[in-house]
């Protein structure tokens, strides 16, 4: 059993398009997180949900909006995608937002903008 | 603020050889966590091994242990006997507490490449 899973792994789609990135994790925990990997394979998170309520919103575009319907899951929707949006998204989650719980990472998912 | 640097863009090592891959970090806080990630060519983010600050004995796991100088602010990874699977991308990062929550700041990675 995969513990996170997030679906789709590749995504092709034109600019200007509305897309969604899902995650499920079955780990039981609380936290749950979205990470960007640019090209460079810099990580840098964007998101971060406990219990349902954002904890962490970096400065991220408003057309990157998150929902997270129950703690087990947190999905990403993007509206009006751009070229800069191309990137490898990756889901994360953890047993509570501190005291040094590892993060759990999904496979990720490679999102091309053409 | 925190920062992660790992000044190895790229390394290589012979199989069954020692490499050591470095990461140094920058913080005020005394108590903070910090791990190594691996990512291979399949994309997934694993844990390879994780310190507490609190704690003066360096970690190990298995071939992988880490070096950890709280002074001098230094955490380098050290993989023993290297394999063909090791290669990957591996990432330091650091988790500790930074405008008012806690948050994991990775580094921008080293791509490690094991030679047959």
């Amino acid at each position: 059993d995969t513990a996170v899973s997030q679906t789709p792994k590749y995504l092709v789609t034109q600019m200007g398009n509305d897309k969604s990135i899902k995650c499920e994790q079955n780990l039981g925990h609380d936290t749950m997180y979205w990470y960007k990997q640019d090209s460079k394979k810099f990580l840098k998170i964007m998101f971060s949900y406990n219990n349902k309520e954002l904890i962490i919103n970096e400065t991220v575009p408003n057309r990157f909006s998150p929902k997270s319907p129950d703690k087990a899951h947190l999905n990403l929707h993007i509206n009006s995608l751009e070229l800069g949006d191309s990137a490898v998204y990756f889901c994360a989650s953890s047993q509570g937002g501190g005291s040094g719980n590892t993060i759990y990472f999904g496979e990720g998912s490679w999102l091309t903008v053409v | 603020a925190q920062t992660v640097t790992q000044s190895q863009p790229e390394m290589s090592v012979q199989e069954a050889e020692t490499v050591t891959l470095s990461c140094t970090y920058d913080t005020s806080e005394n108590n903070y966590y910090l791990f190594w990630y691996k990512q291979p060519p399949s994309r997934q983010m694993i844990l390879v091994i994780r310190q507490e600050a609190y704690k003066q004995q360096n970690a190990t796991e298995n071939r992988f242990s880490v070096n950890f100088q709280k002074a001098a602010k230094s955490f380098s990874l050290k993989i023993s006997d290297s394999q063909l699977g090791d290669t990957a991308m591996y990432f330091c990062a650091f988790m500790g507490f930074t405008s008012g929550t806690y948050k994991y700041i990775f580094g921008t990675g080293t791509r490690l490449k094991v030679l047959a």
